[in-house]
């Protein structure tokens, strides 16, 4: 089965900073693709970013961008000139491309200070 | 653009009775997928459904059922609610083959007394 650990379970950056979530994951699967999720404290699940295991270069969505790194199994998540309204939780989810499922990793709560 | 619609958003139970959360996907997207988040909890996938069919199944407890209809739209039946059924029950649907775009619901709340 696989597994994601996100091992920071808080975080905190100061507003218009750049901060950076961690996410690795385990895997014996040749193909995959890796998620981030934001969950806003009113509930709902954003969809920010996407990266295929097999994609050449690391996606970027405007402020987010994903540090794939496939030999150490890390996807982690960037975000520059971080806003206060990014303030939420943050999670990491893995698919593998046999399976339906998305496997979400525990989340990190990310706080942005003014 | 239209988004995934689940009703209700709210929902208070108590314990052994029933309930029925409906979701309704995208224009266009054929398959559904479930997942429930507890409490403090990453979101759990119950079940998926494309074409009306299972696609694949999670941790979904056996007192819960589901299906997808004719028109795309799914429901989650939930039977013999415990306490510990109070959770966030989100609805994603995609584009069968595109998997790897799920698009969530805002979520139902389910809350058990």
């Amino acid at each position: 089965a696989q597994k994601i650990t996100q091992t920071q379970p808080g975080m905190f950056v100061q507003e218009k900073e750049a901060v950076t979530l961690d996410c690795t994951y385990d895997t014996s699967d040749p193909s995959y693709g890796l998620f981030w999720y934001k969950q806003p404290s009113s509930g709902e699940m954003i969809f920010l970013i996407y990266q295929g295991s097999y994609d050449q270069q690391n996606a970027t969505e405007g402020r987010y961008s994903l540090n794939f790194q496939k030999a150490r199994k890390s996807a982690n998540l960037v975000i520059s000139a971080s806003q206060l309204g990014d303030s939420a939780m943050y999670f990491c989810a893995f698919k593998g491309a046999g399976s339906y499922q998305l496997t979400f990793g525990k989340g990190t709560k990310l706080s942005v200070i003014p | 653009a239209a988004g995934v619609i689940q009703s209700p958003r709210h929902l208070i139970k108590e314990k052994r009775e029933t309930a029925t959360l409906k979701c309704y996907p995208i224009p266009r997207h054929d398959t559904v997928y479930w997942y429930q988040q507890g409490p403090g909890q990453d979101p759990q996938f119950l079940i998926s459904f494309y074409e009306k069919m299972q696609s694949d199944k999670g941790s979904i407890p056996d007192r819960f059922s589901a299906q997808q209809f004719s028109d795309y739209h799914s429901e989650l039946n939930m039977s013999s609610l415990e306490l510990g059924d109070s959770a966030l029950y989100f609805c994603a649907s995609s584009l069968q083959g595109r998997s790897y775009e799920q698009y969530f619901g805002p979520g139902t709340r389910l809350t058990v007394t």
